[in-house]
């Protein structure tokens, strides 16, 4: 079973900031929080990873509140290349164990 | 820098026959992982070799078999093939086992059992 759950869909319009919440309440001490974007019939594709606090790199944000039984991804200005299954997952280096993802489709 | 590579692309196979698909690791990288992707699904593991041995694997039958050669490269071979495995199967390499260091996904092998 994923580690996680997230929105199964979410919609928006382009220039929109969007933010995806996880939970990941049963999060284990030595494990990371990681983002995957995948596209119809590609390979998952590293956005963001991070341990606690925020992340930011070129293309998204990550925040992690004290606790870390939840992380929120926040794409800032979304375009419609955007339109992905977003994938959140908990790890410490072993297997990705995969839930269903979050759609996210955006419109003009 | 070449990424995560994999071959074939496509392949088309009837039940009951066998199929070899193939990885390369990105530059640098000594562990792989093999994932089955259904339609509308996520990712399912398969199994992950480091040091050309299986580390870790998840609930596959022993149909499902793979190895690792000393340039890190692997294969997955699936024998005795069913309708069920048709799929997309993934690999991905990382640096290290057990860091929480990046894991790269190749751009998958689209596998249909007739």
């Amino acid at each position: 079973l994923a580690k996680t759950t997230q929105p199964i869909s979410m919609d928006s319009y382009e220039g929109q900031e969007v933010n995806i919440t996880c939970s990941h309440n049963n999060i284990a001490t030595n494990d990371y929080i990681t983002w995957y974007q995948q596209f119809p019939s590609q390979g998952p594709r590293f956005i963001i990873q991070g341990y606690k606090t925020k992340v930011t790199n070129e293309v998204a944000s990550l925040f992690i509140p004290a606790d870390r039984k939840s992380s929120t991804l926040s794409l800032p200005r979304v375009s419609l290349s955007d339109t992905a299954v977003y994938y959140c997952l908990v790890e410490a280096g072993t297997a990705l164990i995969f839930g269903k993802g979050t759609t996210l489709s955006v419109s003009s | 820098d070449a990424g995560v590579t994999q071959s074939p692309t496509h392949l088309i196979k009837t039940r009951g026959q066998q199929v070899t698909l193939r990885c390369s690791p990105k530059s640098g990288h000594d562990t792989v992982s093999w994932y089955q992707q259904a339609l509308g699904q996520g990712p399912q593991f398969i199994f992950q070799y480091y040091e050309e041995e299986e580390r870790q694997r998840g609930n596959f039958p022993d149909r499902f078999s793979g190895h690792q050669f000393p340039n890190y490269s692997s294969e997955l071979n699936v024998n005795a093939l069913l309708l069920g495995d048709s799929a997309l199967y993934l690999c991905a390499s990382r640096r290290r086992l057990g860091m929480a260091d990046t894991q790269y996904f190749g751009p998958g092998t689209r596998l249909t059992v007739l």
